[in-house]
């Protein structure tokens, strides 16, 4: 079965920093893989996907990831953050050919920006 | 994306009651997920919903504890059964994406109490 890793539970950054949030998932031949934000008291965001293509994908509020095969990471990185990004963000994979559509959920990483 | 709703947003319960979650879509859409996201924790998927067959359940989680109907395309319930203190959570539903199948878009969550 595939297993998603964040490595940080926790990531404290100060406003205007640059921000990566690390995401590890267990190897499969074709995987999809997204990042979610989930703001306090709220439901899941969807930020950014990778189903294929560029390793390179853009997301929504300046957010971009990379999918690296050969390390199997799909870290989610920002260039300059801001007070409402605080949030936690979830990393997630599914496995097409075995699973379907079936998200499987890394722990999730809580950003607290500061000012 | 599509647009999802639940109801209720929140609700505090006695253990041994059950309590019914709904989850509206605006479009019509194939698979309906329902999952649960316990205090300070990762989000757990419970079971896949199809319109006009029954769903699929997984590990650890049984029907008679969490019934699910699906009368159409638009429209799930989920019911949390003979409740007890470690069922307080965040039930969230998501949705296939139309035309997107490999995305899921996520409602905001009803947040359930149970004393």
């Amino acid at each position: 079965a595939q297993s998603v890793t964040q490595l940080d539970s926790q990531v404290p950054v100060f406003e205007e920093a640059p921000v990566e949030l690390r995401c590890n998932y267990s190897s499969s031949v074709s995987v999809y893989l997204f990042w979610y934000v989930q703001y306090p008291n709220q439901g899941l965001q969807l930020l950014l996907k990778y189903l294929s293509g560029s390793t390179l994908v853009k997301g929504i509020n300046g957010f971009e990831a990379e999918f690296n095969k050969s390390q199997t990471s799909f870290h989610l990185r920002k260039p300059s953050v801001h007070i409402s990004d605080t949030a936690e963000y979830f990393c997630a994979v599914s496995d097409p050919m075995e699973y379907g559509n079936k998200l499987v959920f890394g722990a999730g990483t809580i950003l607290r920006v500061k000012s | 994306s599509a647009v999802i709703s639940q109801k209720p947003s929140r609700d505090i319960c006695q253990r041994g009651t059950s309590l019914t979650i709904q989850c509206q879509v605006d479009s019509q859409v194939t698979m309906m997920f329902w999952y649960r996201q316990q205090p300070g924790q990762s989000l757990t998927l419970i079971a896949t919903a199809n319109q006009g067959s029954e769903a699929t359940y997984e590990s650890g989680f049984v029907i008679d504890k969490f019934p699910i109907s699906r009368p159409n395309l638009t429209f799930s319930t989920l019911t949390v059964s003979n409740m007890s203190p470690e069922d307080s959570s965040i039930y969230l539903c998501s949705v296939d994406a139309v035309g997107n199948g490999e995305t899921q878009y996520f409602g905001p969550g009803t947040r359930l109490l149970v004393l």
